[in-house]
């Protein structure tokens, strides 16, 4: 059975960094094919991609966000860590992370995801 | 950027055919997911490369892509369907969602 969870700061200040962990179990990471990737949804509106690591360790960010994001695995723990720099109100959200199986697929698993609000 | 277009909203009474669009340049040649997100829920798969169903989706749930749209075709729809609805492509190795359709049930 596959499940994913993330975990972090429920609120950040404004130019903050935000660090988000997504712990998983029933797979490898390190399995051919597989990727978790993270995606992140403001209040009433619609989902946005950010990021995604292969089991390759290969990495494709958001083209609009990529110079304040980073993403990385730890195969031993069963976890990936994404960071975004220099919060800011409008990244105000719901953050998932999420399992795939393919380089240009579909996301089947999903963690329950977490909300971040950014506030002074 | 790729950009994918829904409808914002979509009306149906229980037991007839929902019909949810996804515009996009060319979106035929490449392959669409589906999403279903109940209120306070994550987003669920329920269609894959363009019309498969992961196991537990009911037959209800069907897709198709060709030209510039794609559809999610939901048949007898139920009141447990209402819910938002997103598709998603992957372009220049980036993934990319619709603005989301939200599916009510009359």
């Amino acid at each position: 059975q596959i499940t994913l969870k993330e975990s972090g700061p429920t609120l950040v200040k404004p130019t903050q960094t935000l660090t988000l962990t997504c712990t998983f179990s029933g797979f490898s990471l390190s399995t051919s094919g597989v990727g978790v990737g993270w995606i992140r949804q403001p209040p009433g509106k619609a989902l946005e991609w950010l990021a995604l690591i292969y089991w390759d360790d290969d990495k494709r960010y958001s083209p609009s966000l990529k110079s304040r994001l980073t993403i990385t695995k730890d195969t031993s723990k069963n976890q990936v860590v994404l960071t975004m720099t220099n919060m800011d109100p409008v990244d105000t959200a719901t953050y998932y992370c999420a399992h795939s199986t393919s380089r240009s697929g579909w996301y089947d698993y999903w963690g329950q995801g977490t909300l971040v609000t950014v506030s002074s | 950027s790729y950009v994918l277009t829904q409808p914002p909203s979509v009306s149906v009474a229980p037991g007839q055919t929902a019909r949810i669009t996804c515009g996009g340049n060319n979106i035929g040649s490449k392959s669409v997911h589906w999403y279903q997100q109940k209120p306070g829920q994550a987003p669920v798969l329920v269609v894959y490369d363009d019309s498969d169903r992961p196991s537990g989706i009911p037959e209800r749930f069907s897709g198709s892509n060709s030209g510039n749209t794609a559809t999610l075709t939901i048949s007898r729809v139920e009141a447990g369907d209402e819910a938002d609805y997103y598709c998603q492509v992957w372009d220049s190795s980036s993934v990319v969602f619709g603005g989301g359709t939200k599916l009510t049930v009359l």
